[in-house]
């Protein structure tokens, strides 16, 4: 699995979006990116994963460049709740197993 | 549908004891994961384990440590002379298939802390 890049903490305004890099430039073809975070106490939580094309759900957004080579997650408006650690992990669905590499992530910290 | 449930949430042993960590997967999956995450420290991946089979331990120590998952009942992830540096929140995942394009769905973990 390619190996990813995170900043180790940033800060968020409630209310606003929160804006999350990450850098996978060894990425290869078939691997999808995915993004997990853990609020403190708690197990991972699965967010939103994607391929090529720019994805959305009810949690966030994720926007892969076209090289691939980094993506980001959108937090479109931050609560407090969503202070945690976010996970960006770059894997083949089909390889590996459950055998998900968590790097450091980065400690988001949405303040009022 | 309840969600992956894990037991005890706490677990305080003493050296030299037995620690016996459950997992149940949510409803319909049958593939389980473990991860151990020590304090200040990332989740790091154990063991994977189908009904009655173990698929892949290649993070498991390699004493003291031994997952199962039987046909009928939780997962159990069994620590036998625990030492003070088993101390760790272990947390379990589980997913309908093993190649899992859903993303995998963890439990609240157990929190072991060995004195």
């Amino acid at each position: 699995d390619a190996k990813t890049t995170q900043p180790p903490s940033m800060d968020c305004a409630e209310g606003r979006a929160a804006n999350l890099p990450c850098n996978h430039s060894t990425i290869s073809g078939n691997e999808y990116v995915y993004w997990y975070r853990q609020i403190h106490s708690q197990g991972p939580q699965y967010i939103i994963h994607g391929l090529k094309n720019n994805e959305t759900n009810e949690m966030a957004s994720l926007i892969i460049t076209e090289d691939r080579k980094s993506s980001t997650l959108i937090l479109p408006h931050a609560t407090l709740r969503d202070t945690a650690v976010y996970y960006c992990i770059v894997r083949l669905p089909t390889d590996s197993w459950g055998k998900l590499q968590f790097g450091a992530g980065t400690q988001v910290v949405v303040t009022p | 549908n309840a969600g992956v449930m894990q037991n005890p949430r706490h677990l305080v042993r003493r050296r030299g004891q037995e620690a016996r960590l459950r997992c149940s997967p949510m409803k319909g999956h049958s593939h389980v994961y473990w991860y151990r995450q020590l304090p200040e420290e990332g989740l790091k991946f154990m063991v994977y384990l189908q009904k009655e089979n173990i698929i892949d331990e290649s993070g498991m120590p390699k004493e003291r440590f031994s997952a199962e998952f039987p046909k009928e009942g939780p997962s159990i992830l069994r620590i036998q002379q625990v030492v003070r540096g088993d101390s760790a929140a272990y947390f379990c995942a589980s997913s309908p298939t093993g190649a899992s394009d859903y993303g995998y769905t963890f439990g609240s973990g157990t929190r072991l802390t060995v004195v």
